[in-house]
């Protein structure tokens, strides 16, 4: 099973700061990674696929990168509103199973 | 508008049973494959199982495989989860979630508490 690994577990930062998430596969998944952000109580929502693609409706702020096994999550002027929890998400096909790394809970300093 | 509405959450016993549904409207559900998504009290997600457009593929997460089963009817544009031999580990919100592309889950409900306590 292809295993999942993020960092840092939670930061925190200024308003305007540039936050940056690592997700890294235990092997390679060309660029089938997938990234979330879940605000408390709330069910999570897409902003990233396919490693680098922006979910439509997503502001540009958010950004990722990367394919083989490390990848990158980026917001590039933190915002109030994006105090969350923030976690990868991988697919293997052989047999199909998804996973999602442990999170990354980003707070405002 | 997608809309994805969990329901049949509540408080087993451990052993006991429950069925989920997942009631989708906004979109042709028929031709989607769909998934549940699980989330133990603050803790991370977990998938849970997967269900293809005409129930010909069907997969489970190992931590459940043999005791969840999944299922849809497309007429009824819902999807289910039937929790039998239910333990207290499985306690956690269950979302269902529409999967598009390479794996991603575009939409999800808002979720549904299953409680296995005695």
């Amino acid at each position: 099973d292809i295993q999942m690994t993020q960092s840092p577990s939670s930061l925190s930062a200024s308003v305007g700061d540039r936050v940056t998430i690592t997700c890294q596969a235990s092997q390679d998944i060309s660029n089938y990674l997938n990234w979330y952000q879940q605000k408390p109580g709330k069910a999570p929502k897409l902003l990233i696929y396919d490693a680098s693609n922006l979910e439509t409706g997503v502001p540009s702020r958010f950004s990722g990168s990367g394919s083989g096994t490390d990848f990158t999550f980026t917001i590039s002027s933190l915002q109030p509103e994006d105090i969350a929890t923030y976690y990868c998400q991988q697919y293997d096909n052989l047999p199909p199973a998804f996973t999602f790394g442990p999170g990354t809970k980003v707070d405002i300093k | 508008e997608v809309q994805l509405v969990e329901s049949g959450g509540g408080l087993v016993k451990p052993g006991g049973s429950l069925r989920l549904s997942c009631a989708a409207s906004g979109f042709t559900f028929s031709s989607y494959s769909m998934n549940w998504v699980r989330q133990a009290p603050g803790k991370g997600l977990e998938w849970v199982s997967s269900i293809s457009s005409s129930s010909s593929y069907i997969y489970y997460a190992d931590s459940v495989k043999g005791r969840f089963t999944i299922s849809r009817d497309n007429a009824k544009n819902s999807l289910y989860l039937q929790m039998n031999s239910l333990r207290a580990e499985d306690t956690a919100v269950y979302y269902c979630a529409r999967r598009l592309g390479q794996g991603r889950f575009d939409y999800w409900g808002q979720g549904t508490l299953v409680t296995v306590s005695s």
